[in-house]
């Protein structure tokens, strides 16, 4: 197994840009989810899915959209890239919502907005 | 809503010595989970120690065990025998039973040769 992965690892952009963080993974996990971890703040929902089809907004969501359109992927897509969207992203994924196994997480993508 | 409070930025320890990071948390639930995670600079997140607050007995993972106080929402984590290898970000974490993680945020623990 793979576990989650996701590109690109790093990325640049210039502000007003827009670009898609992917994100996939293959133990057949229903939940996924995305971060983004700045000093100081730990790990920030910005959106999660509880399953193909259904995603929602977590405490973060402004500026980014997702969709769940397969269980393995979960793409983080940014409108309009901003300054204060720099920051470190992570996707994870766990077997649901409804138990307390451990929550995978993917290499993370390191995103400056210049 | 719940908040994860890590009160210490930034720590040391010697190598081969014993240091413990502190945790605490705000919930008026009383079924929940509670992690810690360790990110070294590589940036992985990985899963040190789990607990379930259903549960007396502190985790136990090796080196690393917790001090789990409920009536004080309190869920320190206890590193024995420091390794260089064990520099790192280490995370709180919350979560209520079907629902959503919630981090703190973050100590950055040095281990000093």
């Amino acid at each position: 197994n793979a576990g989650v992965t996701q590109t690109p690892k790093f990325q640049v952009l210039k502000t007003g840009q827009s670009m898609t963080l992917q994100c996939a993974q293959d133990m057949n996990h229903e939940y996924m989810s995305w971060y983004r971890q700045d000093p100081g703040m730990g790990l920030r929902l910005i959106h999660y899915s509880v399953g193909a089809g259904i995603t929602d907004q977590g405490e973060v969501p402004n500026g980014y959209n997702v969709s769940r359109s397969t269980t393995e992927d979960f793409p983080l897509r940014l409108l309009s890239a901003a300054p204060s969207q720099t920051s470190v992203y992570f996707c994870a994924s766990r077997v649901g919502t409804d138990s307390s196994y451990e929550q995978y997480f993917g290499p993370g993508t390191r995103l400056t907005v210049t | 809503a719940q908040t994860v409070t890590q009160s210490q930025p930034e720590m040391s320890v010697q190598e081969a010595e014993t240091v413990t990071l502190s945790c605490t948390y705000d919930t008026s639930e009383s079924n929940y989970y509670l992690f810690w995670y360790k990110q070294p600079p590589s940036r992985q997140m990985i899963l040190v120690i789990r607990q379930e607050a259903y549960k007396q007995q502190n985790a136990t993972e090796n080196r690393f065990s917790v001090n789990f106080q409920k009536a004080a929402k309190s869920f320190s984590l206890k590193i024995s025998d420091s390794q260089l290898g064990d520099t790192a970000m280490y995370f709180c974490a919350f979560m209520m039973y079907g629902q959503n993680f919630v981090f703190g945020p973050g100590t950055r623990l040095s281990v000093l040769p």
